[in-house]
C-alpha cells in the first residue's frame, strides 16, 4: 500500500508484482520528461524519458504514460525485484531552453520479499 | 562509466570553515552546470545554474555569497560552501547536459555528503 510520511511518501510493494508510481508535474511548458532512481548516498539513475509528443514509452520492465491534460505521470514497473528499492523521482524541463532539470518530491518505492 | 564526476564523496569539516566540491564533465563540454542540494527524505532541489565564463545564477532563497560558484572551464565547476554550518550539512549533487545528445542527456555526479561538525 501507499503511505505518506513526513517527506517522502512511501509504496510498499510484494515482489513480483507490478508496482506504479505517480507524479504531478507543474509547469505546461515542459516537453521532456524523465524518471530517475535514487538509492541511499548516491546520485540519480535514469530510467526512462519521455517527450510531450507521446503519452507512453515502454522500456525494459519499465513505462511511462504522460497525461498533459492533467499534467501527470506515472512510472510502471513490473515484475518488481528487491535490487528496484529506492527512491523515484520524476523531473520536468523545457528542453527546448537550456533550463535545469525540476524535481517532483519522489516516492519511495519499499520491496517486500 | 561515469560521464560527470563528483568529488569528494563525503567530507566532514568543522564549523567555519570552507568546502569545495568539484563537478568535472569527462568526455563533452558543459557549458551549463546545474548545483542541486538534497536534505534527508527529500527531493533534489535547485540552488544555482553554473555558467561558463559568466557568472551563476542563483535560485530564491540560496546566498551568492554563501555557495560560490566558479564555472571557469568547460568541464569543471565548482561549489564551494563558505563558513559552513551544521545547517549546511547537506547531500550535494551536481549535474550537466551533454548537448550532443538527443536523449539521455542529463547526467549526474555521484554525489557530495557534506556534514559539518
Amino acid at each position: 500500500g501507499e503511505s505518506v510520511g513526513l517527506h517522502l511518501p512511501t509504496l510498499s510493494v510484494q515482489e513480483g508484482d507490478n508496482s506504479i508510481i505517480n507524479c504531478a508535474y507543474s509547469n505546461s511548458a515542459s516537453d521532456y520528461f524523465i524518471w530517475y532512481k535514487q538509492e541511499s548516498g548516491k546520485g540519480p539513475q535514469f530510467i526512462i524519458d519521455i517527450r510531450s509528443n507521446m503519452d507512453k514509452r515502454q522500456g525494459q520492465r519499465v513505462t511511462v504514460l504522460l497525461n498533459k491534460t492533467v499534467k501527470h505521470l506515472s512510472l510502471q514497473i513490473a515484475a518488481t525485484q528487491p535490487g528496484d528499492s529506492a527512491v523515484y523521482f520524476c523531473a520536468e524541463i523545457w528542453d527546448s531552453g537550456n533550463t535545469p532539470l525540476v524535481f517532483g518530491k519522489g516516492t519511495r518505492l519499499s520491496v517486500i520479499a | 562509466g561515469a560521464v560527470v564526476s563528483q568529488h569528494p564523496s563525503r567530507v566532514i569539516c568543522k564549523s567555519g570553515t570552507s568546502v569545495k566540491i568539484e563537478c568535472r564533465s569527462l568526455d563533452f563540454q558543459a557549458t551549463t552546470m546545474f548545483w542541486y542540494r538534497q536534505f534527508p527524505k527529500q527531493s533534489l532541489m535547485l540552488m544555482a545554474t553554473s555558467n561558463e565564463g559568466s557568472k551563476a545564477t542563483y535560485e530564491q532563497g540560496v546566498e551568492k555569497d554563501k555557495f560560490l560558484i566558479n564555472h571557469a572551464s568547460l568541464t569543471l565547476s565548482t561549489l564551494t560552501v563558505t563558513s559552513a554550518h551544521p545547517e549546511d550539512s547537506s547531500f550535494y549533487i551536481c549535474s550537466a547536459r551533454d548537448l550532443r545528445r538527443i536523449r539521455e542527456k542529463l547526467f549526474f555526479g555521484s554525489g557530495t555528503q557534506l556534514s559539518v561538525l
